[in-house]
C-alpha cells in the first residue's frame, strides 16, 4: 500500500509570493492534517480535514489555508510568504479524526521563503 | 498551558544498552499519548501509543510508561541499535485540538 506522498518535496519562493502544496493520503483514509516543522518552534498543528471539512485548526494567521478534495486530497496554501515561513511542512493521514487514531506522516514538503 | 515537553534535548547511549526517553505534558485533561521517530530526511513514524486508562504499554523493543500523577510519560527502548538513531517525539491529544508534539530528544548510538 503506498504511503502518504507530498508534493513538492522542495520549493523555493520569495517574500510576498503564495506557495500551494499537495498531499495525497494513503488510499481509505479520509482525515488528513498538515503541520509545520521549525527548528525553533518543532512540529506545531495547522489544520485537520475529513470529509472535505475542516475539523480543527491550529494557531497561525488566516494566510495559511487548506482544501480536501472528495478522493481526500488535500491542499495547503500559503498567501504573502514571509521568510519565517521557512519550514518543513508535513502532512498525515489517518482513518479517524485527529487524536484517536495513528498518524502516518508524508516525507513532507520543504519550503525555503528568500 | 505549556505545551508537552521533553527534558533533554539529546540523549547518547551506548549500542546495545537501554534508552530511556522522558517527556512531561502539562494538559491533565490530555487522554492519549503518541511517540514518534523522525529519522534525518524523513517523516515522522509513528512508534507507540497508550491511553490515559493505562500505565503501561509494550510493543516491539519499546515500552511506554504513562504516570498522570506527575503527567510524564516516557519511551523505554531495549538493546538500542543504531538503527534506532533518530529524533524522538512526544505527542499529546487533547481531542478537538490537534496533536501537540514536543519539541524532540535526538538519540545518538555510541559504537
Amino acid at each position: 500500500k503506498a504511503g502518504v506522498t507530498q508534493t513538492p518535496r522542495y520549493l523555493i519562493k520569495t517574500r510576498g509570493q503564495q506557495v500551494t502544496l499537495s498531499c495525497s493520503p494513503i488510499s481509505g483514509h479520509r482525515s488528513v492534517s498538515w503541520y509545520q516543522q521549525t527548528p525553533g518552534q518543532g512540529l506545531q498543528f495547522l489544520f485537520e480535514y475529513f470529509s472535505e471539512t475542516q475539523r480543527n485548526k491550529g494557531n497561525f494567521p488566516g494566510r495559511f489555508s487548506g482544501r480536501q478534495f472528495s478522493n481526500s486530497r488535500s491542499e495547503m496554501n500559503v498567501s504573502t510568504l514571509e521568510l519565517g515561513d521557512s519550514a518543513l511542512y508535513l502532512c498525515a493521514s489517518s482513518w479517524t479524526s485527529e487524536g484517536t487514531g495513528e498518524l502516518f506522516f508524508g516525507e513532507g514538503s520543504r519550503l525555503t521563503v528568500l | 498551558g505549556e505545551s508537552v515537553g521533553l527534558h533533554l534535548p539529546t540523549l547518547s547511549v551506548q549500542e546495545g544498552d537501554n534508552s530511556i526517553i522522558n517527556c512531561a505534558y502539562s494538559n491533565s485533561a490530555s487522554d492519549y499519548f503518541i511517540w514518534y521517530k523522525q529519522e534525518s530526511g524523513k517523516g515522522p513514524q509513528f512508534i507507540i501509543d497508550i491511553r490515559s486508562n493505562m500505565d503501561k504499554r509494550q510493543g516491539q523493543r519499546v515500552t511506554v510508561l504513562l504516570n498522570k500523577t506527575v503527567k510524564h510519560l516516557s519511551l523505554q527502548i531495549a538493546a538500542t541499535q543504531p538503527g534506532d538513531s533518530a529524533v524522538y517525539f512526544c505527542a499529546e491529544s487533547r481531542g478537538a485540538d490537534g496533536l501537540t508534539f514536543g519539541k524532540g530528544t535526538h538519540l545518538i548510538i555510541q559504537p
